[in-house]
């Protein structure tokens, strides 16, 4: 099994630029979320969801969007990158029988400009 | 909401030091608890987990956690630290049942000396 997989791994953008950050697990998990990591902040929640179809917000979900059409995917769509997005962005899903047991993905490092 | 506060932001320990890193969290409900570990320039690890039974959770690389509820505490532990344990270590929530979230603290950093 390959986990949690994320791509890109590292992307530099311009402010008002979109992209979305990858997301793929191969464990069945129907639990999965998108943190932020920035320094000495912990990882706050982003995005999260309970199944295919399903999304809820978690702290901080301004200037971000995902879908969840499979199991399998969870991409996060940033629309208009701004500086304040300049973070590094772990995936993370979870078994519904030990929910809290949380398998991250290896991080995207994102750069705004 | 529940929180998680971490009051030792960065720790500093020679080698073959007691590690006690301290970890309260916000609920009166029931809560599951852990800790995670991120070594440098990877993403986070789960390193023990506390659900219910016997409050004192032993992990990977020798290290524990004892749950105390009256003090809403879950304290990491390793009797004695070696250098590959410096990482930032999370504790982190999730209120048992019921929301799906997980609320993490802000993390320590480790750093062990040779």
């Amino acid at each position: 099994n390959a986990g949690v997989t994320q791509t890109p791994k590292f992307r530099i953008l311009k402010i008002g630029q979109s992209m979305t950050l990858q997301c793929t697990q191969d464990m069945n998990h129907n639990y999965m979320y998108w943190y932020r990591q920035d320094p000495g902040m912990g990882l706050k929640l982003i995005y999260y969801s309970v199944g295919a179809g399903i999304t809820d917000k978690g702290e901080v979900p301004n200037g971000y969007n995902v879908s969840r059409s499979t199991t399998e995917d969870f991409p996060l769509r940033l629309e208009l990158a701004a500086p304040s997005q300049t973070s590094v962005y772990f995936c993370a899903s979870s078994p519904q029988s030990s929910l809290g047991t949380q398998y991250f993905g290896p991080g995207t490092r994102l750069l705004v400009l | 909401a529940q929180s998680v506060s971490q009051h030792n932001h960065h720790v500093i320990l020679s080698e073959a030091a007691s590690l006690e890193l301290g970890c309260n969290y916000s609920y009166g409900g029931t809560v599951n608890l852990f800790w995670y570990v991120q070594y440098p320039g990877q993403h986070l690890q789960l390193l023990l987990k506390y659900f219910s039974g016997d409050p004192l959770v032993k992990g990977i690389k020798g290290f524990e956690a004892e749950f105390i509820k009256s003090k809403f505490s879950f304290n990491l532990r390793k009797p004695s630290v070696q250098w590959s344990d410096t990482a930032e270590y999370f504790c982190a929530v999730i209120i048992s049942g019921g929301y799906q979230k997980v609320t993490f603290g802000t993390g320590t950093k480790l750093q062990v000396i040779p």
